[in-house]
């Protein structure tokens, strides 16, 4: 089954900088990559996604990157503010399965 | 998006008793599945939500222990049966939407003691 690799598990920015979080997915199969976004006592909340066609995609300061070729995919986040600060998930899975696997999650933390 | 609410939102239960968790979506879905979050980890799929037949379950899974029921295209139940501490999680309906995106319940937290 597919596996999907996620780090940093903890990331550290100050306000305004960028961050980035990278996942690797193992099944060349996946042609659907979510991003979800965690906050304390709350659901997941999908903030972008992209699909195998396409290598980037951009929603104001967030932006997702895709290369099929090494199986891996990465978030944007910038101008970071601390409203930014959660738990974000990237997942992994085939358009008509709609079965998602997801990475073990990065905790981001945006200070003063 | 669609509405997706599910009961309870959270409950204490005592070991060895079960609980049955409903969602409800205010639209007709194809496709509804539930995920299991324990404490500080990630979401992992229990199984997808068969609309008039049985539930497939995901490796690790049973339906002796979490039996669920799909009565319709808005509706599904999941059962978490004779509980142990180790089952305390939250658990979330999901559902797939327009452009195959899935979005998430509010999740039912649960705790047992």
């Amino acid at each position: 089954g597919e596996n999907v690799e996620q780090h940093p598990s903890t990331l550290s920015v100050q306000e305004g900088d960028s961050a980035v979080i990278k996942c690797t997915y193992s099944d060349s199969a996946s042609n659907y990559f979510p991003w979800y976004k965690q906050e304390l006592g709350k659901r997941p909340q999908l903030i972008i996604d992209i699909r195998s066609n396409v290598g980037e995609k951009k929603d104001q300061r967030i932006a997702v990157t895709l290369n099929k070729t090494a199986k891996h995919f990465s978030l944007h986040i910038t101008e970071t503010q601390p409203e930014d600060s959660a738990v974000y998930f990237c997942a992994a899975g085939t358009g008509t399965a709609s079965k998602l696997t997801f990475g073990t999650g990065t905790r981001l933390q945006v200070t003063l | 998006s669609a509405v997706i609410s599910q009961k309870p939102s959270r409950d204490i239960c005592q070991r060895g008793t079960s609980l049955t968790i409903q969602c409800q979506v205010d639209s007709q879905v194809t496709m509804m599945f539930w995920y299991r979050q324990q404490p500080g980890q990630s979401l992992t799929l229990i199984a997808t939500a068969n609309q008039g037949s049985e539930a497939t379950y995901e490796s690790g899974f049973v339906i002796d222990k979490f039996p669920i029921s799909r009565p319709n295209l808005t509706f599904s139940t999941l059962t978490v049966s004779n509980m142990s501490p180790e089952d305390s999680s939250i658990y979330l309906c999901s559902v797939r939407g327009q452009r195959n995106t899935i979005y998430f319940g509010e999740g039912s937290w649960l705790t047992v003691v």
